[in-house]
């Protein structure tokens, strides 16, 4: 299965602290997605980063990927409250998506 | 832009009826719709893509005679889950594809609640 698997599966800090989020898969992939979840809600698109990229950055987050590892991280720098929901990755082999098991952050104020 | 709707956003019905689910994209014409199941606290799961005009394709496990999807127009995709029973409950998402753009960027509904009793 190409489903992601992300680390920590849990993840709890204080709210201006940064948050780490890991992703691991087995094949090769065109892109990897990373999506937003909160409690209940459908998903939000955070970023997409190919195959050919090694980093991107949108905002406060940072997504890295690292093909020879088949393994992508998503930072969150100076977090906030809003910013707790449940984080997935989504690596792409093909046109669809297969999410990982997911990372639940809580940032507390 | 990019906004997908679902209807309903929550639905309770009896064991053995019928559940009609719609997904649709409000401003762009979606070429594949997907849609996805989630048990609580657990990833998304794949059940199904869908092509406008054509007969939609399941993941293995997904049983097509219960879980119907049309796909009659660019802009509407609909998830009947025939003679539902309490294990079909569950939350579930649909997503789609515009044309033209990234082969898999999707843009995702907010999802529908479904509790059978």
């Amino acid at each position: 299965s190409q489903q992601g698997e992300e680390d920590p599966q849990a993840l709890s800090i204080q709210e201006g602290e940064n948050a780490t989020m890991n992703c691991s898969y087995k094949t090769s992939i065109n892109n990897l997605q990373w999506y937003r979840q909160n409690s209940g809600r459908g998903l939000v698109h955070l970023i997409l980063i190919r195959s050919n990229e090694r980093e991107k950055h949108s905002g406060r987050l940072r997504v890295t990927l690292d093909t020879s590892k088949k393994s992508s991280s998503l930072l969150i720098t100076a977090s906030r409250a809003a910013d707790t929901a449940s984080y997935f990755c989504a690596p792409s082999p093909t046109d669809k998506l297969i999410f990982g098991t997911g990372t639940r952050l809580q940032v507390f104020p | 832009g990019a906004v997908v709707s679902q209807h309903p956003s929550r639905v309770i019905c009896k064991s053995g009826t019928s559940v009609k689910i719609e997904c649709r994209s409000l401003d762009f014409q979606a070429t594949t719709m997907f849609w996805y199941r989630q048990f609580p606290k657990q990833s998304l799961m794949l059940m199904a893509t869908s092509n406008e005009g054509s007969k939609a394709t399941y993941e293995q496990g997904v049983e097509k005679d219960k879980f119907l999807i049309n796909h009659a127009s660019l802009t509407l995709s609909t998830l009947t889950v025939t003679s539902a029973h309490p294990e079909d409950s569950s939350f579930y998402i649909c997503s789609a594809r515009a044309q033209g753009r990234a082969y898999n960027e999707q843009f995702f509904g907010p999802g529908t609640r479904l509790t059978v009793l």
